[in-house]
This record gives structure tokens, sequence and C-alpha cells, in this order.
């Protein structure tokens, strides 16, 4: 699956309720990141992290929050603070040192019932 | 921040036909620029990029070019066949504090080809 992977494919989230998806990678890249995307909207930056134990916010990370205590891992939460968060979300890597060679999961898609 | 727009928003042509998409970036420091496809409820690929040294790349079908000065570049894809249809986003990169290196996309291209 290209050595990224996401998990689930599809995830229903109840109101008020913490959802966590899953972001495995063992293409020994340093970097990880998390991309929302919307129709219409492309993909914006939700949380990256660079190293393991460290991580940044991105552009929109009111109501996420993610954790990366293994270089292979970086699983995003969706809290019950993110209002709208039905999207379709993808996970991306890439060797620290270079601006090239991103590459993504498959994508998990969130619904809100 | 860097700004990326992109044009058209949809597109469709007719099968052997050629498709442009144009992107433009806000940021001149910006100096990488990928394409990239993704097919309905799928990952985005790579499928060609620039580095801002080069004005041109070529790859079979699919070709880039890169206008430094204007700050805008573009995706040409000839002999269009119904496989091409899919969103495509552009992409700008640049060095972000450190070692990272920030990419922002633009906000798509539905292209749909007609066979």
């Amino acid at each position: 699956d290209g050595g990224i992977t996401q998990s689930p494919k599809y995830l229903f989230r109840k109101e008020g309720q913490n959802v966590t998806l899953s972001c495995e990678q063992n293409l020994n890249h340093d970097a990880m990141y998390w991309y929302r995307q919307d129709p219409g909207q492309g993909l914006r930056l939700i949380y990256y992290s660079q190293i393991v134990n460290d991580f940044q916010k991105g552009d929109i990370a009111e109501g996420y929050s993610v954790s990366r205590e293994k270089k292979e891992s970086f699983p995003l939460t969706v809290t019950s603070a993110q209002k709208n968060p039905t999207a379709f979300y993808l996970c991306a890597s890439r060797f620290q040192a270079s601006p090239y060679g991103y590459t993504f999961g498959s994508g998990t898609r969130l619904t809100v019932v | 921040g860097e700004n990326v727009e992109q044009h058209p928003s949809t597109l469709s042509v007719q099968e052997g036909d050629s498709a442009v998409i144009k992107c433009t970036y806000s940021d001149s420091a910006s100096n990488y620029f990928p394409w990239y496809k993704q097919e309905l409820g799928k990952r985005p690929q790579l499928i060609i990029d620039i580095r801002s040294n080069v004005g041109e790349k070529k790859d079979q079908r699919i070709a880039v070019t890169l206008n430094k000065t204007a700050k805008h570049f573009s995706l040409h894809i000839t002999e269009t066949q119904p496989e091409d249809s899919a969103v495509y986003f552009c992409a700008a990169s640049k060095r972000s504090g450190g070692s990272n290196y920030k990419l922002t996309f633009g906000k798509g291209t539905l292209l749909t080809v007609n066979p």
C-alpha cells in the first residue's frame, strides 16, 4: 500500500465523541503530516511532525490532537471540539532533509452520524 | 504565508485534446512545485514536479512549465485519454524553519475527458 497505511478506511462518529485515525509508515520517513480534504477546498494542513515526540500545528489545528511516540506512527484524534469533522483525511510522510518525495496514505473518510 | 491559486476548478475536454491547468503562488521563496493526480476516493499521486532552477520539464504526455518572474506554473496534458479524468492539485513548497518544508496546495481542478 505504498508504505504508508491509514485505517480505518471509513469511520463514523457520533456527536460528542472523540475518534482516532491511524497512520503508520514503514518508509523510514522522518516527517509526517495530516491533511483534511473537503470538496473544492484542496488539502489543508492540520498537524505535522518532523521528529519523534515533537509536532506543530498546521493551518486548521483547532479541534484536533496528535502524538508521535514512534517514528512509524502519527495518529490523529478528532475531538468533540471539532464542530464540522466530516471530511476525507490524508496522512503523508517524507524524508526530513528533502522537500521531495511526499508519500500519501489512502485516506480515511470520517462521517458524523 | 504562501498562497496557491489554481484555475480552472473544472475542465472538460474531448479525448485527444490537450488540457492546461494553471497555478500562481505568492511567496518568491518557494522553490519546488509538484503536481498530484487524485482519482475519486484515492490517495494523491505525484505525476510530475519541477524545481525553481528549471523552466520546463516533460514526461511523455505530461509537461510542466514554470515562470519564476511571474510566479506561475502550469500543467500541460497532451493527447488526453479517459483515464486522465481525475482531480489535479498543484502545490508549492519552501523551507519553513529548520529542515521543515511546508507544502501548500491549490484547491484542485476536476478534469473530465469525454470519449
